[in-house]
């Protein structure tokens, strides 16, 4: 099936220093999603953009809808261990019509060192 | 509010036993998926509903029934288990916001099969 090229694939970083990371896909999106998963849990949902240039903030992350709309990017600034978890993107092509279903990047693996 | 409730949270078959994952949601979504979590794989669908008595297969339905009687339930069978089916799944609903979809999870039922 169809699925979002997100990278970098995993990240080990020091605390306090800011991350990023993106997703992109060959075709045009209208809804990005971004979640972030921590062990034994399910996908929570961070962030959510429907329009392109769009730029939203949930505390320390910032997420952005590509003004091509075939991509996005989050970015997490001054990253504490509690920020150790899965993030995924997800997003809903265009011409989806009334088709709910969500493709889906494979994940960016963040560690944080103390 | 209990959002997206799944049982059991773990469970071990045998192989060729059968049995159903529980998914409620509370919200009054109409939208309901199964996903599975595989290492390396991301999530795959598996079925989805877009409202009671209507269910649709995803990528990786074979081995997997649904019904949707309910608005509220939306479980998963395993016909006859197989190793192959050991993974982690989820269970999602959607806010449908127009064409804006924001998918809400479960914790999540982890299954192996002996």
């Amino acid at each position: 099936g169809q699925q979002l090229n997100q990278s970098p694939q995993s990240m080990f970083i020091q605390e306090g220093e800011d991350v990023s990371m993106n997703c992109t896909s060959s075709s045009i999106f209208n809804t990005w999603l971004w979640y972030k998963q921590e062990p034994g849990e399910g996908p929570v949902l961070l962030i959510a953009l429907y329009k392109a240039g769009e730029l939203t903030s949930n505390g320390r992350l910032t997420a952005q809808f590509g003004i091509t709309r075939k991509d996005s990017f989050l970015n997490i600034s001054a990253s504490i261990p509690s920020d150790v978890g899965i993030y995924f993107c997800a997003g809903r092509p265009r011409g989806a019509g009334n088709n709910r279903k969500l493709i889906w990047g494979l994940g960016t693996s963040l560690a944080v060192n103390p | 509010n209990a959002g997206v409730t799944q049982t059991p949270k773990f469970q071990v078959l045998k192989t060729g036993q059968s049995m159903t994952l529980q998914c409620a949601q509370d919200m009054n979504h109409e939208y309901m998926s199964w996903y599975r979590q595989d290492p390396g794989m991301g999530l795959r669908l598996i079925h989805y509903s877009v409202g009671a008595g209507i269910t649709d297969q995803g990528e990786v339905p074979n081995g997997y029934n649904v019904s949707r009687s309910t608005t509220e339930d939306f479980p998963l069978r395993l016909l006859s288990a197989a190793p192959s089916q050991t993974s982690v799944y989820f269970c999602a609903s959607t806010r449908d916001l127009g064409w804006n979809t924001e998918a809400f999870f479960g914790q999540g039922t982890r299954l192996t099969v002996v």
